[in-house]
C-alpha cells in the first residue's frame, strides 16, 4: 500500500540554524500539506500546496518557513532560522484532491532545537 | 473562528462500546474527519462524513449532524490496541483543523 515517507525521523539542530525536512507524498496525489504537533498539544495546520503554489497557510507559517517541490517526488519544508519553540513533530500529508479527500500522513520528523 | 470540543479523556473496558463526542464551529465546513493517533505516531484516517447520518465501517461508526455542529465516533468490541487519541477534524478547504483529541484508555 502506498504511503507518505519522511526523512529524517529525528533532527537535532542549534537555535538559529536552517533545517530542511523532506517528504515523499503518495505518487498520484496532487495536494500536499505540512502540520506540526508540539509535544502534548494538538496537531496544527501549517500550509497546503498544490500545482507548485501555496494554497493556504496558517498564522504559524511566517517568513521563516518555506515549502518547495524541487522535483517530481519530494516536498520539503524549510525553516530558515530555527527557534526553541519550533521544537515539535512535523507531519507531511498528501491527498488526491482537496477539501473532501482523505489526507494521508507520513510518520513525522521530530525536530529538536537546542 | 474555529472551535472544536471533545472530552479530554475516556476510559472503557475491553469488549465494550464507547462513544466519543465532538462539537464544532468552523468556517468553510466540508465534512468531518476522524483520525486515530497512537502516542508518538502519525494520525491515521478512520472515517469521513459529509452528509448527515451514520457511516459504518467495521467496528467503527461515525455520525454527523451538520445543523447541530455535532459528530460522534462509536467504537464497538473494544480491543486493547484501541487505546489511542481520537481526533475530530472538521475539513475546511485545503486543510484540516484538529481538535485537541480524546485520549481513550481501554483496560481489561
Amino acid at each position: 500500500e502506498p504511503e507518505v515517507t519522511q526523512t529524517p525521523s529525528h533532527q537535532v539542530t542549534q537555535m538559529g540554524q536552517e533545517v530542511i525536512l523532506r517528504c515523499v507524498p503518495i505518487s498520484n496525489h496532487l495536494y500536499f500539506y505540512w502540520y506540526r504537533q508540539i509535544l502534548g498539544q494538538k496537531v496544527e495546520f501549517l500550509v497546503s500546496f498544490y500545482n507548485n503554489e501555496i494554497s493556504e497557510k496558517s498564522e504559524i507559517f511566517d517568513d521563516q518557513f518555506s515549502v518547495e517541490r524541487p522535483d517530481g517526488s519530494n516536498f520539503t519544508l524549510k525553516i530558515r532560522s530555527t527557534k526553541l519553540e519550533d521544537s515539535a513533530m512535523y507531519f507531511c500529508a498528501s491527498s488526491v484532491g482537496s477539501t473532501t479527500d482523505t489526507q494521508y500522513f507520513g510518520p513525522g520528523t521530530r525536530l529538536t532545537v537546542l | 473562528g474555529q472551535n472544536i470540543d471533545q472530552p479530554t479523556e475516556m476510559t472503557a473496558t475491553e469488549g465494550a462500546i464507547v462513544q466519543i463526542n465532538c462539537t464544532y464551529q468552523t468556517s468553510g465546513f466540508n465534512g468531518l474527519f476522524w483520525y486515530q493517533q497512537h502516542a508518538g505516531e502519525a494520525p491515521t484516517f478512520l472515517s469521513y462524513n459529509v452528509l448527515d447520518g451514520l457511516e459504518e465501517k467495521g467496528r467503527f461508526s461515525s455520525f454527523l449532524s451538520r445543523s447541530k455542529g455535532y459528530s460522534y465516533l462509536l467504537l464497538k468490541e473494544l480491543q486493547m490496541k484501541d487505546s489511542a487519541s481520537y481526533l475530530c477534524a472538521p475539513g475546511g478547504y485545503n486543510k484540516l483543523i484538529f481538535g485537541a483529541g480524546t485520549r481513550l484508555a481501554v483496560h481489561p
